[in-house]
């Protein structure tokens, strides 16, 4: 198993380009998140999906486009990126029926505006 | 709304010696996880633990136990026997409005271990 795929693990934008952080897992859960990690600010839940199709915001969704077309794949876009959209990014996914190990995370994806 | 309070910004341990990460929590929720995460400076996110609101016993894994006060809404990480490659930035996390898919994570603690 591959578990919670991210890609691209290293990218640099310029102020107002847009791009897609691609997330995508093989063990069939149905719910997926994206969250950004800043220094000295933990992770923040930016958007999550209970299942293909059905989206909704978390506590840091401005400037973040989610959809989910398919249960294995779960792509955050930015639509116009800005200098403080620079962060870690992960995607992570579980199961629905709360399983302790349900949690995975990917490897994270290094964003930088400038 | 949730919140993750963890207190000490950074600690050092001997190795071989025990440590305990602090975790307070605050939730109106009466079901609720609360887990820890290892960040190691490679950057990945590592499951170590966790607890259900509901159960009576403390988690153990290994090393790892949690040392969970609901009374209190405290969530400590205790860590026995520390090795080198402990040293990493710890998380804890606790579920939101009873969901098992989000979670709040507190601002994490950076244990160093000393040889």
């Amino acid at each position: 198993n591959a578990g919670v795929t991210q890609t691209p693990k290293f990218q640099v934008l310029k102020t107002g380009q847009s791009m897609t952080l691609q997330c995508a897992q093989d063990m069939n859960h149905e719910y997926m998140s994206w969250y950004r990690q800043d220094p000295g600010m933990g992770l923040r839940l930016i958007h999550y999906s209970v299942g293909a199709g059905i989206t909704d915001q978390g506590e840091v969704p401005n400037g973040y486009n989610v959809s989910r077309s398919t249960t294995e794949d779960f792509p955050l876009r930015l639509l116009s990126a800005a200098p403080s959209q620079t962060s870690v990014y992960f995607c992570a996914s579980s199961y629905s029926r709360g399983e302790i190990y349900g949690y995975t995370f990917g490897s994270g994806t290094r964003l930088t505006v400038v | 709304a949730q919140k993750i309070t963890q207190t000490q910004p950074g600690m050092f341990v001997q190795e071989k010696e025990a440590v305990t990460l602090d975790c307070t929590y605050d939730t109106s929720d009466q079901s609720y996880g609360l887990f820890w995460y290892k960040q190691p400076s490679s950057g990945e996110m590592i499951f170590l633990i966790y607890q259900g609101s509901y159960d009576e016993q403390n988690a153990t894994e290994g090393r790892y136990s949690l040392n969970f006060q609901k009374a209190r809404k405290s969530a400590n990480l205790v860590i026995s026997a520390s090795q080198l490659g402990d040293s990493a930035m710890y998380f804890c996390a606790m579920t939101q409005g009873g969901s098992n898919y989000k979670l709040t994570f507190g601002k994490g603690t950076l244990l160093t271990v000393n040889p």
